[in-house]
């Protein structure tokens, strides 16, 4: 049963640690995603990434938020330092693209805490 | 950039009855729009989608329709189920390396 796998699945940190969030994408996938879901905000875009590539990070804070793809089968998000306004579940998805349209598959999403 | 505006917010139904949640985008270019089911500790889930050149499409319990006239596009659900009860998103792409946009999504509550 293929399907995205993130890790932690929760997390609690102290404000101006580090926090470092991994994904697996579905084996075949070219396309991966992170979102950010909040109450207030809902789901957004923070980045995405395209045969490794990034194609857009302009939904994160460049400052303290970090994304990579250091091979086809692990994509990492990174937090330094973090804030409490930071505290979210951080989803990754991922999809195949073939030229038209991406149907993406979530994760069950890492519960960020920041204290 | 794209705009997808969803409601109700909240949605409450008896068992058995339909539901509708309805969005609305802001981008022309905007061809491919997948809804996506949530249930409480789980990721989003894709359970079905449409795409400009067709106008409804169903699956089972469930429908799409899409004016991209008005850029409407519709969630139908009939003959609810408990099980049904999730937060339900709606979401909009121009395809190709553009974002996929979400609603703010709707919290459905089926009533048994």
């Amino acid at each position: 049963d293929a399907r995205v796998t993130q890790t932690p699945r929760h997390k609690v940190t102290e404000m101006g640690q580090e926090v470092t969030m991994r994904c697996q994408p579905i084996l075949g996938h070219n396309t991966v995603f992170w979102y950010r879901q909040t109450m207030m905000q809902g789901l957004e875009l923070l980045a995405y990434f395209r045969n490794r590539a990034p194609l857009d990070d302009s939904g994160m804070p460049k400052d303290r938020f970090s994304a990579e793809m250091p091979d086809a089968t692990l994509a990492t998000l990174k937090i330094q330092p973090s804030e409490p306004r930071d505290s979210a579940v951080y989803f990754c998805a991922s999809g195949l693209w073939r030229g038209v349209d991406t149907e993406a598959f979530f994760g069950q999403g890492t519960r960020l805490t920041v204290v | 950039g794209e705009n997808v505006e969803q409601h109700p917010s909240t949605l409450s139904v008896q068992e058995g009855d339909s539901a509708v949640i309805k969005c609305t985008y802001s981008d022309s270019a905007s061809n491919y729009f997948p809804w996506y089911k949530q249930e409480l500790g789980k990721g989003p889930q894709l359970i079905i989608d449409i795409r400009s050149n067709v106008g409804e499409k169903k699956d089972q319990r469930i429908a799409v329709t899409l004016n991209k006239t008005a850029k409407h596009f519709s969630l139908h659900i009939t003959e609810t189920q408990p099980e049904d009860s999730a937060v339900y998103f709606c979401a909009a792409s121009a395809g190709g390396y553009q974002k996929v946009t979400f609603g703010i999504g709707t919290k459905l509550q089926v009533i048994p």
